[in-house]
């Protein structure tokens, strides 16, 4: 199946807390997954991905965690500051088919 | 936004009336997206294109038409719009074959009254 689920859908941190989102795919021909960052009024612009060949990427306080056996890949945000405040889609892609499908998104918002 | 350009940005229609909007990129990619984006939903694909004149449709491609007679112009068009089409709509480009990274434009915020 082509479906992505994505939780929890709104999610509040403190300043310098941790932010984890999570997500579940079903097909395991997908071989891509990335994460977007969406600000109020922008579009989405890509964050940070990962290949299933691996099962953790870092960059910066962004981390994206990948469970291949469980299905799952989650994206930590440490030391979690207020101007990231945004909504999160994780999303999943396999090369053959050239296109992504998005999870429902989670608006994470950062208290100071 | 890697030269996307969407128009018109925001907009405000009648039901049954035929609508189109426009998604512009500068950089001959071969790959366009067409997206909605509905709290709860996320994006869905509406339709995409790998080329001119070749489209193929997305999961939700039912109400909808689209159109690329040029590289750089890919357009979508509401035959007669409905208010479940109201919405966010995206359109996106690939930059490469076999890289499914997806760079969006701003947006076009339809409401279909």
């Amino acid at each position: 199946q082509q479906q992505v689920k994505q939780s929890p859908q709104s999610l509040i941190v403190q300043k310098g807390g941790i932010s984890i989102i999570n997500c579940a795919y079903e097909n395991t021909a997908f071989d891509y997954f990335p994460w977007y960052q969406q600000f109020p009024g922008k579009g989405p612009a890509l964050l940070i991905a990962i290949r299933p060949d691996v099962s953790e990427k870092k960059e910066g306080r962004f981390t994206i965690s990948f469970n291949k056996s469980a299905k799952q890949f989650s994206l930590h945000i440490m030391d979690s500051q207020p101007g990231d405040s945004a909504t999160y889609f994780c999303a999943a892609g396999f090369q053959g088919a050239q296109k992504l499908v998005f999870g429902q998104g989670t608006r994470l918002t950062i208290n100071p | 936004d890697a030269g996307i350009t969407q128009s018109p940005r925001h907009k405000v229609t009648e039901t049954g009336t035929p609508v189109t909007l426009r998604c512009h990129q500068t950089e001959n990619h071969r790959y366009m997206y067409w997206y909605r984006q509905d709290p709860g939903h996320g994006l869905r694909l509406i339709h995409y294109s790998y080329g001119v004149k070749d489209t193929d449709k997305g999961e939700v491609s039912d109400g909808y038409s689209v159109s690329r007679s040029k590289t750089e112009d890919f357009l979508l068009t509401l035959e007669s719009a409905t208010s479940s089409q109201t919405s966010v709509y995206f359109c996106a480009i690939s930059v490469r074959q076999g890289n499914t990274e997806a760079f969006f434009g701003q947006g076009t915020r339809l409401t279909v009254v």
